[in-house]
């Protein structure tokens, strides 16, 4: 079963650095795209970026690129997100998903991601 | 303010049908596929139709998706209670060169 698990909820203070995870199982992780996405209170899903693990590659949403870094550590199947100064404003849910498509020599127009994990979230208040 | 445009909420009865609509431009849903998504509160979204009218297996024929233009729509007959959640669209933009959602559209079955 290919699977996603997120590291768990986080609290903390602005200004404050955090990195969250993101464990790939049952697919060759170094195969396909990482996507992050966040998902503010009460809110829709807006996509942050991608990277490959494979690479590593990445691709930054124009809203976030110099915001956020991500990462990916190939020996233990895992793409990290992190923050180094963290406002309340990016208190959200922020999820991984598997980019995914039908074949291999598909363009990105023809992605999409499935599974999700199961999401991690960040709360960030002083 | 997200890029693609979907009603905040759609309702509709027992066994009934409904459309979820989500409107965009000729950079994602005009030249690209459109892809739905289903989200139960304090859940992960869950993929629900690919392709614009692809669906996954596992997902039940009363949802089917469609695109005609610049806009695309999510279908559910059939109408249940166990519908009743978030439903968000998404597709390529190739003006951003990323992926663009909509703001997400909440079912109430009544």
């Amino acid at each position: 079963e290919v699977q996603l698990v997120q590291s768990g909820a986080e609290v903390t203070k602005p200004g404050e650095s955090l990195k969250i995870s993101c464990k790939g199982s049952g697919y060759s992780f170094t195969s396909f795209w990482i996507a992050w996405v966040r998902q503010m209170p009460g809110k829709g899903l807006e996509w942050m970026g991608i990277i490959h693990p494979g690479g590593p590659s990445t691709r930054y949403s124009p809203s976030f690129e110099g915001q956020v870094t991500m990462s990916v550590d190939k020996s233990i199947n895992t793409a990290y997100l992190q923050w180094n100064s963290l406002k309340a404003s990016d208190t959200a849910v922020y999820y991984c998903a598997k980019v995914s498509a039908t074949s291999s020599s598909a363009t990105f127009q023809e992605h999409w991601f499935d599974p999700w994990g199961q999401g991690t979230q960040v709360t960030v208040s002083s | 303010q997200s890029v693609l445009t979907q009603p905040p909420s759609a309702s509709g009865t027992p066994g009934q049908r409904v459309t979820i609509s989500c409107s965009g431009n000729n950079s994602n849903i005009g030249s690209n596929y459109v892809y739905w998504y289903q989200q139960f509160p304090g859940k992960a979204p869950k993929l629900l139709i690919y392709g614009s009218d692809q669906r996954p297996s596992g997902v039940p024929d009363r949802f089917s998706g469609s695109k005609s233009g610049t806009s695309a729509s999510l279908a559910i007959s059939g109408l249940r209670s166990e519908d009743e959640t978030d439903y968000h669209c998404a597709a390529w933009d190739d003006s951003l060169s990323g992926w663009v959602f909509g703001g997400g559209t909440k079912l109430t079955v009544l």
